[in-house]
C-alpha cells in the first residue's frame, strides 16, 4: 500500500520557469512532511518541511503548499535553475512513533537553458 | 567531513553470498535508520535503532538481513545468502531528536549488486 503518492514521475522545465511537484497521503497520523533532493550517486538531502498547522511555507526559492483537508501537498521551485537538475522525493513522519519516513516515488526534474 | 559516512559504496557479489556494510552516523546522533531503494523508487524504511536498541524492524526485513549497532556508534547491515532481488542501494541515516521533527541526514549509500 502506497501511503504518499508522487506527481509527476518526471518534470521538464525551462530555466527561469516553475516547477511543481505533487504529493497526496493518506494517513492522517503523519504530523511531518519534508522534501529531499537526490542528485545520482548522493544521499537524498533535506530540502524543506513543514508541519500541517501552516498552510505554506517559504524558503528562498523553494514553497511547499499544504492542504490538511485534501490530504495534500506540493513543492514549487521559483525561477527554476540547471543546478536544480536531481530527483526530488517528497516524504511523510507520524513523530509520534518512530519518526521513520515514508517516501513517495520521487520526481525527476531536469531544467533545460 | 561530519557527515554520515557508508562504506563500501559499492558492493558486487555473486549469489548465495554473505555482504556487511558499515555506516557512521554524525557523531552525537542517537538514532540510526537504515533505508533500502531500488531503482526508480523513494527509499523504503528497514529498521532503526535509538542509541544501541534497535527498536523497529519492517517486514522488509527478513530472517537473512540483520543490523546491529553495538555501543550506540557506528552501524552494520548484513544480508545472508544474498538473492538478485537484494540488489538496491542501501542508505543510512543519522538524528539527533531536539524536537518532534528529528531531521535526518542521509549518507551516500552502498550501492550492491547482486550476480
Amino acid at each position: 500500500q502506497q501511503q504518499v503518492k508522487q506527481s509527476p514521475q518526471s518534470l521538464i522545465v525551462q530555466k527561469g520557469g516553475i516547477s511543481i511537484i505533487n504529493c497526496a497521503y493518506e494517513n492522517t497520523a503523519f504530523d511531518y512532511f519534508p522534501w529531499y533532493q537526490q542528485f545520482p550517486g548522493k544521499g537524498p538531502a533535506l530540502l524543506i518541511a513543514i508541519r500541517p498547522d501552516v498552510s505554506e511555507k517559504k524558503e528562498g526559492r523553494f514553497t511547499i503548499s499544504f492542504n490538511k483537508s485534501a490530504k495534500q501537498f506540493s513543492l514549487h521551485i521559483m525561477d527554476s535553475q540547471p543546478g536544480d537538475s536531481a530527483t526530488y522525493f517528497c516524504a511523510a513522519v507520524n513523530t509520534g512513533t518512530a519518526s521513520k519516513l515514508t517516501f513517495g516515488t520521487g520526481t525527476r526534474l531536469q531544467v533545460t537553458l | 567531513d561530519t557527515g554520515v559516512s557508508q562504506n563500501p559504496r559499492h558492493k558486487i557479489t555473486k549469489r548465495g553470498q554473505n555482504v556487511t556494510f558499515r555506516c557512521d552516523p554524525i557523531s552525537e546522533h542517537n538514532r540510526l535508520y537504515w533505508y533500502r531503494q531500488t531503482l526508480g523508487q523513494g527509499p523504503e524504511f528497514l529498521t532503526y535503532f535509538q542509541n544501541e536498541a534497535q527498536l523497529e524492524k519492517s517486514r522488509l526485513l527478513s530472517d537473512r538481513f540483520s543490523a546491529e549497532r553495538p555501543k550506540g556508534s557506528f552501524s552494520t547491515l548484513e544480508i545472508q545468502r544474498t538473492e538478485q532481488g537484494d540488489s538496491a542501494m542501501y542508505l543510512c541515516a543519522s538524528s539527533f531528536l531536539r524536537d518532534a521533527t528529528d531531521t535526518q541526514y542521509f549518507g551516500p549509500g552502498t550501492r550492491l549488486t547482486v550476480l
